[in-house]
């Protein structure tokens, strides 16, 4: 069974410009959440996705946002990047929606804004 | 926001000795979940360990077991005979209903395994 895959693995990019993000869940799961990874500010929760609808959203600018597909996988879209947009972006999925559901994670996405 | 403190950065264990690493939360909750996840260096984080509040019995699997102190919102993660694939970042994290879905972690215990 094929793991949650993150697309692309590494990123560079231009301040000012904008990037999308992919996260393909596992086959079966309809929850996808996303989180921000950096050494100052730690792991911290961006958005959640259940069936195409976003359930919860972290507290970061409106340039971050995301959405789901009706096969569940899901894109978030950074726009007008800045330098503290470096980050690992981690992405999740569960079978369901409770917090009770096991939580698998992707590798992630290296972003280099310069 | 809920907070999920890790107090040791950087943690160290002999190969085949015991190591525990220290996690406190902030809730005014009483029905949460508590996770311990790894990250390797591949970036990709693992789930260890999990513990529902309501469950007295200390979880365990395999070499990892932790005890869980509720009163004192403690969440601290033992392993048993270390082994070199152990070292990796540690991150204690919580859940609740009440907060939604989403994960706090804490900062993170580094752990390093010497042969």
């Amino acid at each position: 069974k094929a793991g949650v895959t993150q697309t692309p693995r590494y990123l560079i990019k231009t301040r000012g410009q904008q990037v999308t993000l992919s996260c393909s869940p596992i086959s079966g799961h309809r929850s996808v959440s996303w989180y921000q990874q950096t050494p100052g500010q730690g792991l911290q929760f961006l958005f959640e996705y259940f069936s195409e609808t976003q359930r919860n959203k972290g507290n970061f600018p409106g340039r971050f946002s995301g959405r789901q597909f009706s096969n569940s996988r899901s894109e978030m879209n950074v726009s007008t990047l800045e330098l503290g947009d470096s980050a690992l972006y981690l992405c999740a999925s569960s079978l369901g929606a409770g917090v009770n559901t096991e939580a698998f994670f992707g590798q992630g996405t290296r972003l280099t804004v310069v | 926001a809920q907070t999920v403190t890790q107090s040791q950065p950087e943690m160290s264990v002999q190969e085949a000795e015991t190591v525990t690493l220290s996690c406190t939360y902030d809730t005014s909750e009483s029905d949460y979940y508590l996770f311990w996840y790894k990250q390797p260096p591949s970036r990709q984080m693992i789930l260890v360990i999990r513990q529902e509040a309501y469950k007295q019995q200390n979880a365990t699997e395999n070499r990892f077991s932790v005890n869980f102190q509720k009163a004192a919102k403690s969440f601290s993660l033992k392993i048993s005979d270390s082994q070199l694939g152990d070292a990796a970042m540690y991150f204690c994290a919580y859940r609740s209903y009440k907060i939604g879905n989403q994960f706090y972690f804490g900062t993170g215990t580094s752990l390093t395994v010497i042969p």
